[in-house]
């Protein structure tokens, strides 16, 4: 089966613009994630959805950043406007289930905010 | 709160050495316990896990035992390989909640 594909794989973009992240879960997983990893921290939970609802929203930094899945299939990550501190690597994971290990992460969008 | 720290990098080792990659974490519930490895250009793979104490995840020679007791996962290998060269990150999960708290990563350079 396909993987998740994340897109783009790298953006550079000026302070102040918009930046939309895409990812495409694996083909019937209902579980979306999205985290990202900062300036080679920890990488940090920042969202789940189940299908097209928001289950778990707690880790989403402030309301510059909007997610949305649409129709239950892929997501979008909009940070609006991007500030320096966005900068960082944004993961997409999902799995069919709750269970433990079954998550696949994408590669990751490495994100650069200038 | 739940919280993972794992030692920091860069580790550079040579080819067939012995690695050792410390981890402990703080858990309000009772956790399990992961590591995932990302290799240059990839994205996070589950390398091993373990769900509960005392329980040992092996795979592809890396091996780490649950200690609850020190609440540790330490991350294990008796021979490395150039192949190894990766990031590893060290995770937990409470049962029922779906997010991973993960540490920040332990980079390993191994030369030949």
């Amino acid at each position: 089966e396909a993987g998740v594909t994340q897109f783009p794989s790298h953006s550079v973009i000026e302070k102040g613009q918009t930046v939309t992240l895409r990812c495409d879960p694996i083909s019937g997983h209902d579980n979306l994630y999205w985290y990202r990893r900062v300036m080679g921290k920890e990488i940090k939970f920042l969202l789940h959805f189940v299908k097209e609802s928001k289950q778990d929203e707690s880790g989403m930094p402030n309301n510059r950043f909007l997610a949305e899945r649409t129709g239950g299939t892929y997501s979008t990550l909009k940070v609006q406007p991007a500030e320096l501190e966005d900068s960082g690597v944004y993961f997409c994971a999902s799995s069919r289930t709750r269970e433990d290990g079954g998550y696949t992460f994408g590669s990751g969008t490495r994100l650069t905010v200038v | 709160g739940n919280s993972v720290t794992q030692m920091e990098g860069p580790v550079t080792l040579s080819e067939e050495a012995f690695l050792t990659i410390n981890c402990t974490y703080t858990a309000t519930g009772y956790p399990s316990l992961f590591w995932y490895v990302q290799y240059p250009g990839e994205g996070l793979q589950l390398l091993l896990k373990a769900t509960k104490a005392d329980d040992k995840g092996s795979n592809k020679g890396f091996e780490a035992t649950y200690r609850k007791e020190t609440t540790s996962f330490h991350l294990e290998k008796g021979s490395v390989q150039v192949s190894d060269s990766a990031v590893y990150f060290c995770a937990l999960r409470i049962y029922n909640f779906n997010k991973f708290y993960f540490g920040s990563g332990t980079k390993l350079n191994v030369k030949p």
